[in-house]
Parts: structure tokens; C-alpha cells; sequence
């Protein structure tokens, strides 16, 4: 089926620890990028790409590293993990530039650091 | 810097009654808004977006927005909730050139009464 896959649903990480939440997507779309979903927060943008061996910033990148070595794959890595980035995380893609359908969400990976 | 504002947390609404969710942007230029809703341990859905044109844009599931430049205003409407409305959701903009920033508010719960 096509759309946004996220892998894992759920994990635990201890405090400094490190992992990669895997993002996939199968519909060629140029764009790509991680939101980070936080209760009374919204959705707030970790890292953003317009295509392969391009990536940038958003507004809460302290913490986090892509890359986007393919147009399919954005994989989001921890480098070292904290209890503040205990969340629920979002890939999302879209083509480039005008979303005529909006973004396509993955349905997320629930992370706790304890 | 583009914000967006979802002035209530919750929306309590009998099913069968209209219902209004709302939405105000700041978002320098011409905007791009969006609505997404999100069920239970699901990722978002796209619901509608306004690009241009009409002000009264129609989406999925019987929901309706009307864009409001003077008020800079993008409220979610319906004529007649359902109980499976119920969801939470979020209203979204971006400028409307260039790049693909999409900047969330931070999500109303609209729960319909039987």
C-alpha cells in the first residue's frame, strides 16, 4: 500500500542511549520531514528535506541528525537520548513544491526515555 | 514567524448540531491552510486545504472552512456531527511561496455527544 511507513510503533530507551526511527515512503515524493507531537503542543518540525542529499532544520533540531541518502528513506537518529525526547514522532511527506494533497503522515513511534 | 492559533482545547458538541472548530494564522504573504484530523494512535489525516480561489473550501467527510483574509481566520465547519467525528484536530499554515515549512497549531479535541 503506498504511504508513509514508520518503524518501530514503540520503544524504550534508556538515558544516553542512542537509535534511529526509520521512515520510508513509496509514493516518489520530494519532500520529507519530522514533527515531534508533545500534549498542549502541537506538532512541532525536528527536520525537513526537499530531496535526496538535502536536509535541513526545523524548529526543534537539538538532538537529532538525518541524512537523506535516497528519495524513499528518512531515517531521524538520537544521538544521545533524554528524557525530554520522550514524544511521539511523525514523518510526513509531500511532493515539492505545492502540496496539492497535503502532507501524507506516518502513523508515528511512540518513544519513551526513562 | 508563522504561527497558528486553535484558541480552544476542546469542543463538546451533540450529535446531529453543527459544529466549528477555529483557526487563526499569522503567516506573512498569501497562506496555505490546512486542516488534519487525528484519531487514537493513528498518525494525521488530511481533511482540506485552501491554496486559492473560493473561500469556502470543501473536504472529506463532510467538513467544510472558510478562509477569512481580514480575519486571517480558517475555521472548520460541519453541518451535522457525528459521534465518529470525534478526533482531534489540527489546523496548519504556510506561506504560500517558496518552501514547505508547515507550521501546526497545537490541536482542538472535538468530542460529539450521542
Amino acid at each position: 500500500n503506498a504511504g508513509v511507513t514508520q518503524t518501530p510503533k514503540f520503544q524504550v530507551l534508556k538515558t544516553g542511549q542512542s537509535m534511529t526511527l526509520q521512515c520510508a515512503q513509496d509514493m516518489n515524493h520530494e519532500y520529507m520531514s519530522w514533527y515531534r507531537q508533545d500534549p498542549g503542543m502541537g506538532l512541532r518540525l525536528i527536520h525537513y528535506s526537499v530531496g535526496a542529499g538535502i536536509t535541513d532544520q526545523g524548529e526543534v533540531p537539538n538532538g537529532y541528525n538525518v541524512s537523506r541518502s535516497t528519495t524513499e528513506d528518512f531515517p531521524l537518529r538520537l544521538l544521545s537520548a533524554a528524557p525530554s525526547q520522550t514524544s511521539v514522532y511523525f514523518c510526513a511527506s509531500s511532493y515539492f513544491p505545492v502540496p496539492s494533497g497535503g502532507y501524507t503522515f506516518g502513523s508515528g513511534t511512540r518513544l519513551t526515555v526513562v | 514567524a508563522q504561527s497558528v492559533a486553535q484558541p480552544e482545547d476542546q469542543v463538546n458538541v451533540a450529535e446531529g448540531n453543527p459544529l466549528t472548530v477555529k483557526c487563526t494564522y499569522s503567516v506573512s504573504g498569501n497562506p496555505y491552510l490546512f486542516w488534519y484530523v487525528q484519531y487514537p494512535n493513528r498518525g494525521l489525516q488530511f481533511l482540506l486545504k485552501y491554496i486559492t480561489g473560493d473561500n469556502l473550501v470543501k473536504g472529506s467527510y463532510g467538513f467544510e472552512a472558510e478562509f477569512n483574509k481580514s480575519q486571517t481566520s480558517f475555521h472548520l465547519k460541519k453541518p451535522s456531527a457525528l459521534v465518529s467525528d470525534s478526533a482531534l484536530y489540527f489546523c496548519a499554515a504556510q506561506e504560500g511561496t517558496g518552501f514547505q515549512k508547515l507550521v501546526f497549531g497545537t490541536g482542538t479535541r472535538l468530542l460529539v455527544s450521542p
